[in-house]
């Protein structure tokens, strides 16, 4: 069985730039999770989709991050424009649903510089 | 106060020896979870518990909902525990520990 993809692997960027990563969750999941992992922390929720529907995004900055899943399969999240406070490890991470074990992603390192 | 916390924050045993790792929570909660997060590596998730006791392998996983407190066991441990260890908790609206960083020294 395919795990949850991510991409791209390492990202590096200036502040102030773009930057957005994809989420291809593992097939027939319909919960998908957003998590922003800071060095020597836990994850921290950013959003949570039940199929194409965001069900929880009370922690996501919403003045510069920005996620879709349009067709209820994978995921994009976006930041524009990018902090240094935003160098982190983004997580993404799929379930049957919401009460069902977590598979997660190899996570996307973002460093901004 | 955090809504999940761990300890010990970090843990170094020797090889063989029989590990603990606590969690308390102090919100509601439908289910457990415990996650495994090595150097540089994805996470993998252990368990997912809502009552009692799981195990797997040398993993245990236990639960008391009333003392909302979860511990996880290694029975004789090995280098390759070596990692960070996540108790996260919550339905909708997971919260996470900030992880136990366990060292398992030949």
């Amino acid at each position: 069985e395919a795990g949850v993809a991510q991409s791209p692997r390492y990202k590096i960027i200036e502040k102030r730039q773009s930057v957005a990563f994809w989420c291809n969750p593992i097939s027939g999941h319909a919960t998908l999770y957003w998590y922003q992992q800071i060095l020597g922390q836990g994850p921290k929720l950013l959003i949570q989709f039940q199929n194409n529907g965001v069900v929880d995004d009370s922690q996501l900055p919403k003045d510069r991050f920005s996620a879709e899943r349009l067709k209820g399969v994978d995921s994009t999240l976006k930041i524009q424009p990018a902090k240094l406070e935003d160098s982190a490890v983004y997580l993404c991470a799929s379930s049957f649903g919401t009460l069902e074990k977590l598979f997660f992603g190899s996570g996307t390192q973002l460093s901004v510089l | 106060k955090n809504e999940v916390e761990q300890s010990p924050q970090n843990l170094t045993a020797q090889e063989g020896e029989f590990i603990t790792i606590n969690c308390s929570y102090s919100v509601g909660i439908s289910a457990l979870h415990w996650l495994q997060q090595h150097p540089g590596g994805g996470i993998v998730s252990l368990f997912m518990l809502s009552s009692g006791k799981k195990k797997h392998g040398r993993l245990i996983a236990t639960i008391n909902i009333q003392e909302k407190h979860s511990s996880l066991h290694i029975t004789a441990s090995h280098p390759r525990d070596s990692a960070v260890y996540i108790c996260a908790v919550g339905a909708n609206d997971m919260r996470f520990g900030a992880g136990t960083r366990l060292t398992v020294k030949p």
